[in-house]
């Protein structure tokens, strides 16, 4: 299947600070691409979809502000979380999908615990 | 998007042959239906994906009734390696490909020795 690179695959940041995680598709071109965070024991839960080159589209509750997401390639989405608090603390997971495919394919997941 | 129910948890000794049925009573005429399978810590792993009939590959079997309002994974011969939770997830990618993703609770399978 393709490959969903996500970078780094662990992260501890001070309570304050901003952390950004990059999501790579390394052999499609990603028209589309999701973010998720997973608390333990949880389901993957959805936070925001983005398309190359416009804004992201948040579910409700998800701070846009708080959560940046950037999409400006074809192959690359990042996502910022801003000004960090220990509630922040998840596993934060991104899944890439080309256009005409019905397959998403995922990251290996990057774990933030904020201190 | 059409709401997945599965079971929260299955056991099944190694060697076996385990089925996890997802009911999606409403699912849509263009809906595919998609399997993941996720270890801890990392990533969900694309299984199979059907629409109907039946589907398989290397590692799964995925059966689909003709009225499409359930699904069956099966894996054949389980190992503990298996031991995992497994994802059923309806949708299409829509007219854009931009159709979001949505997780259910998903099947934690325990393979026992």
């Amino acid at each position: 299947g393709a490959v969903v690179s996500q970078h780094p695959s662990w992260v501890i940041c001070k309570s304050g600070t901003s952390v950004k995680i990059e999501c790579r598709s390394l052999d499609f071109q990603a028209t589309t691409m999701f973010w998720y965070r997973q608390f333990p024991k949880q389901s993957l839960m959805l936070m925001a979809t983005s398309n190359e080159g416009s804004k992201a589209t948040y579910e409700q509750g998800v701070e846009k502000d708080k959560f940046l997401i950037n999409h400006a390639s074809l192959t690359l989405s990042t996502l910022t979380v801003t000004s960090a608090h220990p509630e922040d603390s998840s596993f934060y997971i991104c899944s890439a999908r080309e256009a005409e495919s019905t397959e998403a394919f995922f990251g290996q997941g990057t774990r933030l615990t904020v201190v | 998007l059409a709401k997945t129910t599965q079971p929260i948890s299955m056991d099944s000794y190694e060697g076996q042959e385990v089925n996890i049925t997802c009911s999606h009573n409403n699912i849509a005429t263009n809906d595919y239906i998609t399997w993941y399978q996720q270890f801890p810590s990392q990533g969900p792993r694309f299984i199979i994906q059907g629409y109907k009939t039946k589907v398989t590959n290397e590692v799964a079997s995925l059966f689909i009734p003709a009225d499409r309002k359930s699904s069956t994974l099966s894996l054949p011969r389980v190992s503990l390696s298996d031991t995992a939770v497994y994802y059923c997830l309806v949708g299409d990618k829509g007219i854009f490909g931009n159709e979001k993703l949505t997780f259910g609770t998903g099947t934690r399978l325990t393979i026992i020795p």
